[in-house]
């Protein structure tokens, strides 16, 4: 695997259940991150993790729940959502907070 | 508050001719980076290009160019010799807090059709 790949790639969820989306980057970065990204608004940045620690929560409901367990790995926890949480979940990362950053395919999630 | 806009939300080409994408911004800061992203149907986004607000040059990228305008705070993305692969979504994305922090923040995107 190459650069930022993210698990699943689409997935379906009633608003009770409980879900992870993975992400993990084989870039050797130190800086992760995650945003939102809804139909005709622009990309929101939920999430900024660097070396394991969480710098940024941008003002991101309790229902998720982000976890970044070392440098090369980021989930983003799931429960409770709504239908307007229905989006596709980019990650990122970059070598340091002062870099570009490199995305993965993002996960589309539909929450019914 | 720093603002990223993109006044044109849709653009078309000819293949083979060139293109300019807007971007305006707003920051209080002297030093900070500026980039070009683009996100293909596949919805992968790709880093186009970065440009440095310290550096007087425009950055290049092969076909892709900026037009920085540190004191109008304009930065836009040149396209020469338009390719049917370069039809995507741009984004231009401004790192609030400057150099110091990867809070990046994104305008609005501007749609990008390519015409044979």
């Amino acid at each position: 695997e190459t650069g930022v790949t993210q698990t699943p790639r689409h997935l379906v969820m009633g608003m009770t259940n409980k879900k992870s989306l993975k992400c993990e980057q084989h870039l050797g970065h130190n800086a992760m991150y995650w945003y939102k990204q809804s139909a005709k608004k622009p990309l929101e940045l939920m999430f900024v993790y660097s070396l394991e620690e969480r710098v940024e929560n941008n003002s991101v409901p309790s229902r998720f729940s982000p976890e970044c367990p070392n440098s090369s790995h980021l989930f983003l926890h799931l429960h409770t959502l709504q239908p307007e949480d229905s989006a596709l979940y980019l990650c990122a990362s970059s070598q340091s907070l002062v870099y570009e950053q490199f995305f993965g395919p993002g996960t589309r999630l539909t929450v019914l | 508050a720093q603002t990223v806009t993109q006044s044109q939300p849709e653009m078309s080409v000819q293949e083979a001719e060139t293109v300019t994408l807007s971007c305006t911004y707003d920051t209080s800061e002297s030093d900070y980076y500026l980039f070009w992203y683009k996100q293909p149907p596949s919805r992968q986004m790709i880093l186009v290009i970065r440009q440095e607000a310290y550096k007087q040059q425009n950055a290049t990228e092969n076909r892709f160019s900026v037009n920085f305008q540190k004191a109008a705070k304009s930065f836009s993305l040149k396209i020469s010799d338009s390719q049917l692969g370069d039809a995507a979504m741009y984004f231009c994305a401004y790192p609030a807090g400057g150099t110091s922090y990867g809070k990046l923040t994104f305008g609005q995107g501007t749609i990008l059709t390519v015409h044979p």
